[in-house]
């Protein structure tokens, strides 16, 4: 069976900085990795996901994750982050069709 | 093109009831899927139904049942509810069953057993 793990709950950082979300997953055969956000009161919506190919892919709003094979991780970074960034984000992995397992969410707090 | 449509947003049960949750996908999006969101067991899996035939299951006892009609639309249904029971329930809708087709979440009905 596979498993996700969010170490970090809440991540607060200050406006313009750096942001690190990790998340690393357990299984035992190949898998498919995806973050999503979640803004209050809204559902899920889709950051960016590795199916294949190059291990590190981006997000359309500044986003990046890279997948890491033999540390088992798909790690989220954003090089400087805007108080809209303020939301929940959540790390799934699937290993094929539409049944995602989920982290438990990190929630990222930016502030002024 | 529209979202992902729930019905009803918010739902108060009481213990011992049963409830049915509405799911419309996107125009065109022939699977469904469904997750339970709780602040202790986080997101986790409910079922997927792909052309009217369940195609992946969760771990969740037999009172959670599910169905797909042939217009794609998806309804959820609880039996003799639990106080456990109390939580979020997610819809989602994409192309096919396959990975490479995104998953569209829609806002959810917010279930509360008391």
């Amino acid at each position: 069976a596979q498993s996700v793990t969010q170490l970090d709950s809440q991540v607060p950082v200050f406006e313009e900085a750096p942001v690190e979300l990790r998340c690393n997953y357990s299984s035992s055969v190949s898998v498919y990795l995806f973050w999503y956000v979640q803004y209050p009161n809204q559902g899920l919506q889709l950051l960016l996901k590795y199916l294949s190919g190059s291990t590190l892919v981006e997000s359309i709003n500044g986003f990046e994750a890279e997948f890491n094979k033999s540390q088992t991780s798909f790690h989220l970074r954003k090089p400087s982050v805007h108080i809209s960034d303020t939301a929940e984000y959540f790390c799934a992995v699937s290993t094929g069709f539409q049944k995602l397992v989920f982290g438990t969410g990190t929630r990222l707090l930016v502030s002024p | 093109k529209a979202g992902v449509t729930q019905t009803p947003r918010y739902l108060i049960k009481t213990r011992g009831q049963q409830v049915t949750l509405s799911c419309s996908p996107i125009s065109g999006h022939r699977s469904v899927s469904w997750y339970q969101q709780t602040p202790g067991q986080g997101l986790q899996f409910l079922f997927e139904y792909f052309s009217e035939t369940q195609r992946n299951k969760g771990n969740f006892p037999g009172r959670f049942s599910g169905r797909q009609f042939s217009n794609s639309r998806s309804e959820m249904n609880v039996s003799t509810l639990e106080l456990g029971d109390s939580a979020l329930y997610l819809c989602a809708s994409s192309l096919s069953h396959s990975l490479l087709d995104e998953q569209f979440f829609g806002p959810g009905t917010r279930l509360t057993v008391l």
